[in-house]
């Protein structure tokens, strides 16, 4: 597709099971991101991969957090073992621009629309 | 740490009112500086962005400039309209730190006949 595809776009689950979110980011796309949205507040920075490595992982909340990215492009975020306080909207962007020392970058995310998780 | 300070909603206003929402950011290298918009039922989108100190962003009759002296970002509109009504976030992209990209807690305008 021409965007950013997230899936599923809407997943209820119960305390203590795993969940995974993928986020198919837009093709040639050499950034992806994943945040954190809720309820009331703004978007919480999770982790970013450059290409298949992840520099920055230092917005995960906790160990029972993961992610991955294959071929540069899929991402899968992982949730294991829920809490009630994992509810939120999990928003995944991608970047072309890559920024680096000396380069401008436009630096412009493209979002998916979300996968909304309620833990009961 | 980087990070992004927004001014906190909601916030309603009269169609044609002026409307401004302040950002404010704390970053050690030389940022760029965007601002989102969230229409409902919708994902995040790019409203304007500037890259250096001075630059103006501008988008739909929306303006923000670039304020490295005050280290701010605010967002203007001279008359805003129904079709605003939006959450805005503030962001901020360090390309001499992988990149990093961090948003503020999000401004909901709401703009009333």
């Amino acid at each position: 597709g021409a965007g950013v595809s997230q899936s599923p776009s809407n997943k209820v689950t119960e305390k203590g099971k795993d969940v995974e979110l993928r986020c198919d980011p837009i093709s040639g796309h050499t950034a992806l991101y994943w945040y954190r949205q809720s309820l009331g507040q703004g978007l919480e920075f999770l982790i970013y991969f450059q290409g298949n490595s992840a520099p920055d992982k230092s917005g995960l909340p906790s160990d029972r957090f993961s992610a991955e990215r294959t071929g540069g492009s899929v991402s899968t975020l992982t949730i294991q073992r829920t809490q009630q306080e994992d509810s939120a909207v999990y928003l995944c962007a991608s970047s072309l621009e890559m920024g680096a020392a000396g380069l401008e970058g436009t630096g412009e995310l493209f979002f998916g629309e979300g996968s909304r998780l309620t833990v009961l | 740490g980087n990070s992004v300070t927004q001014m906190e909603g909601p916030v309603t206003l009269s169609e044609e009112a002026f409307l401004t929402i302040n950002c404010t950011y704390t970053a050690t290298g030389y940022p760029s500086l965007f601002w989102y918009v969230q229409y409902p039922g919708e994902g995040l989108q790019l409203l304007l962005k500037a890259t250096k100190a001075d630059d103006k962003g501008s988008n739909k009759g929306f303006e923000a400039t670039y304020r490295k002296e005050t280290t701010s970002f605010h967002l203007e509109k001279g008359s805003v309209q129904v079709s605003d009504s939006a959450v805005y976030f503030c962001a901020l992209s360090d390309r001499w730190n992988n990149n990093d990209m961090r948003f503020g807690a999000g401004t909901r305008l709401t703009v009333k006949p």
